[in-house]
């Protein structure tokens, strides 16, 4: 069964902290993305990847920073933690674009509070 | 650039009745490509159906099925014979076919389903 795995379920750090939150796939899958979830907000895109040290900034990519030293692995930082980056982030990987784009495969999701 | 909106927080509907999501995008392009995807209260976030935007024919997956209006940007999704594990967020999501395969992703729908 095919899987894109996020190292933690829950997190709480603190202001300040420097967070890195870790992305694997085993699909060999060649597009990575990183999201946050808010409710009322859906989802809105942090940053892609779509080759091995490859990124593109998405449409929130304020305080975030991504590393994609291998395929399978796609890392989220960030910098400094603030209060206003808890929430949910979602990562996602998928193989192909347009018409060859059969639809993301998510991690669980990733709880992070800073506090 | 491209949205998409849902318009409707939260759904309700009975068990082993219809109920249909309705989903608007705003794009300038003519291939693009469209998504429901669920996430269950247990987070994970799966694919339910995927439409071409050049295809006329509506998806359908099961009891899963869309109506897709091309000319009024309109993707709405219909669940027949409800039942209680369609409990979930549905969010619709765009993509527009181009070089990367970035989603935007609307604000979701709760939907609830009673016994």
């Amino acid at each position: 069964d095919v899987k894109v795995t996020q190292s933690s379920r829950y997190l709480v750090k603190r202001t300040g902290e420097k967070v890195f939150l870790e992305c694997v796939q085993d699909m060999d899958h060649e597009n990575m993305f990183w999201y946050r979830q808010d409710p009322g907000l859906g989802l809105r895109l942090i940053y892609f990847s779509y080759d091995v040290k490859m990124k593109e900034k998405g449409d929130i990519p304020e305080g975030y920073s991504v590393s994609r030293e291998k395929k399978e692995r796609f890392s989220l930082i960030l910098e400094s933690a603030s209060t206003n980056q808890t929430s949910m982030y979602l990562c996602a990987s998928s193989s192909g674009t347009g018409l060859y784009n059969y639809g993301y495969t998510f991690g669980s999701g990733t709880r992070l509070t800073v506090v | 650039a491209q949205t998409v909106t849902q318009s409707q927080p939260e759904m309700s509907v009975q068990e082993a009745e219809t109920v249909t999501l309705s989903c608007t995008y705003d794009t300038s392009e003519s291939d693009y490509y469209l998504f429901w995807y669920k996430q269950p209260p247990s987070r994970q976030m799966i694919l339910v159906i995927r439409q071409e935007a050049y295809k006329q024919q509506n998806a359908t997956e099961n009891r899963f099925s869309v109506n897709f209006q091309k000319a009024a940007k309109s993707f709405s999704l219909k669940i027949s014979d409800s039942q209680l594990g369609d409990a979930a967020m549905y969010f619709c999501a765009y993509e527009d076919g181009g070089a990367t395969n970035k989603l935007i992703f609307g604000t979701g729908t709760l939907l609830a389903v009673q016994p």
